[in-house]
Formats: structure tokens, C-alpha cells, sequence
């Protein structure tokens, strides 16, 4: 079955611009994460989605950040004002989350990112 | 804080070595604990995990065993294949985020 899709796979950007990257979970699974990767070390977790709502943004490094979810399946993740900081893979999870208060499974599935580089 | 510490790398083995990757956490209450495996030019995939203390997971021919009393969750095996090549990260999940530790290169030779 298809897995966790991100796009675009790669985006080259000039410090100031805005950027937006997409993903698409795994079909039928309400929890989405976003974490960013920097060269040499672990992914850090950026926010977390159940179906449309933030459950929990806390990992956002500042306000240039924003995540939405409308529909409760794709999400984007939107980068005001870029800066040559910014440049990581972003990657993008999603798992089965929640149903009637009890936890199908913490396993989180992820996609192959996207590798931001900011000029 | 909840975090993770794991051996550093790169390591570099022949085929017949036994490796032992050291994890260690810190945790408020009882983490799920996992590897994850990222493969030269292919997402991070879950290589196993442990949801309690003692239980053992394990996957082609890896183990780890959470050790609640010296909160540790070290990935094991036995003989390795120069596919086996990749970047090991010792990760747990605590208010659903999870935390990683910094990555282990490991690197096979034929």
C-alpha cells in the first residue's frame, strides 16, 4: 500500500521567500507529525496533528512557522521569511492516532522528506 | 527533559562482527522505546521497538531489550550483511513525540 508521501523532494529557496511543503499520510490514519532533520543529527519534532486540530505545536521554533491540516488528511507546512537556518529535510509521520479515547498504536510511519536548502 | 543518548559514530565493521549499540534515556514515566533505521538515500523506518520494560524486540537479526532499571534499550546482532549499512537512531515516544538520539553510522564491508 502507498505510504507517507511528501512533495516537493527537494526546494531551493532565497533567504526571505516563503516556502510550503506538503504530505500525505498513510490513508486512513488521524495523527500527522512534522520533525525537522538537520545534517548530522536526529529529527527534531516540530507539531503534531489529530485529524484538523494542533494537539501540540510546542517544537515550533518560531512565528516564521506554521502548519494546517483543513481536511484532517494532507497537511502543509508554511516558512515565512526563510533563512539560511532553515535549511534541513523536513520529515513528515503519520500514525493511527486516536479512536473513541483509546490508542490503536504509537508507531509512527514517515516519509522520505523534503530537503529544504535556503540560499 | 525526555531524551536519548546513543553511541556515536561512524562505525565500521566486517561481516562477521558482533556490535553492540549503546541507548540510554530520560524519561518522565514509561517511554515506548524504538530503532529507527535510515537506509542511504531512503526515509527513516522502524527497525523495532518495546512498549514495556523486558520486552524484546526484534527484526533481521537485530535485538534490543528495554532495560527499565538502567533505562536502556542497546541494539544487538550477531553477523551483518553490507546492506545492513545505514544510520541507526535510538528513539522513544513520550506524549506522542518522538524523541531521537543523534544517529549511529554504521558501515559494512564486504
Amino acid at each position: 500500500g502507498a505510504g507517507v508521501s511528501q512533495t516537493p523532494s527537494n526546494k531551493v529557496t532565497e533567504k526571505g521567500k516563503y516556502v510550503e511543503l506538503r504530505c500525505d499520510p498513510i490513508s486512513g490514519h488521524t495523527a500527522l507529525y512534522w520533525y525537522r532533520q538537520s545534517l548530522g543529527q536526529g529529527p527534531e519534532f516540530l507539531i503534531y496533528f489529530q485529524g484538523t486540530g494542533a494537539a501540540d505545536d510546542s517544537g515550533l521554533p518560531n512565528d516564521r512557522f506554521f502548519a494546517v491540516r483543513p481536511e484532517g488528511s494532507v497537511s502543509t507546512l508554511k516558512i515565512q521569511r526563510t533563512e539560511r537556518g532553515d535549511s534541513a529535510v523536513y520529515l513528515c509521520a503519520s500514525s493511527h492516532g486516536l479512536a473513541g479515547g483509546i490508542a490503536f498504536t504509537d508507531t509512527q510511519y514517515f516519509g522520505p522528506g523534503t530537503r529544504l536548502t535556503v540560499l | 527533559g525526555n531524551s536519548v543518548t546513543q553511541m556515536e559514530g561512524p562505525v565500521t565493521l566486517s561481516e562477521e562482527a558482533f556490535l553492540t549499540i549503546n541507548c540510554t534515556y530520560t524519561a518522565t514515566g514509561y517511554p515506548s522505546l524504538f530503532w529507527y533505521v535510515q537506509y542511504p538515500g531512503e526515509g527513516l523506518q522502524l527497525l523495532l521497538k518495546a512498549t514495556k520494560a523486558d520486552d524484546k524486540g526484534s527484526n533481521k537479526g537485530f535485538e534490543a531489550t528495554y532495560r527499565k532499571e538502567t533505562t536502556s534499550f542497546h541494539l544487538e546482532k550477531g553477523s551483518f550483511q553490507v546492506s545492513d549499512s545505514a544510520v541507526y537512531f535510538c528513539a522513544l515516544n513520550r506524549d506522542d513525540k518522538i524523541i531521537f538520539g543523534k544517529g549511529t553510522r554504521l558501515h559494512i564491508l564486504p
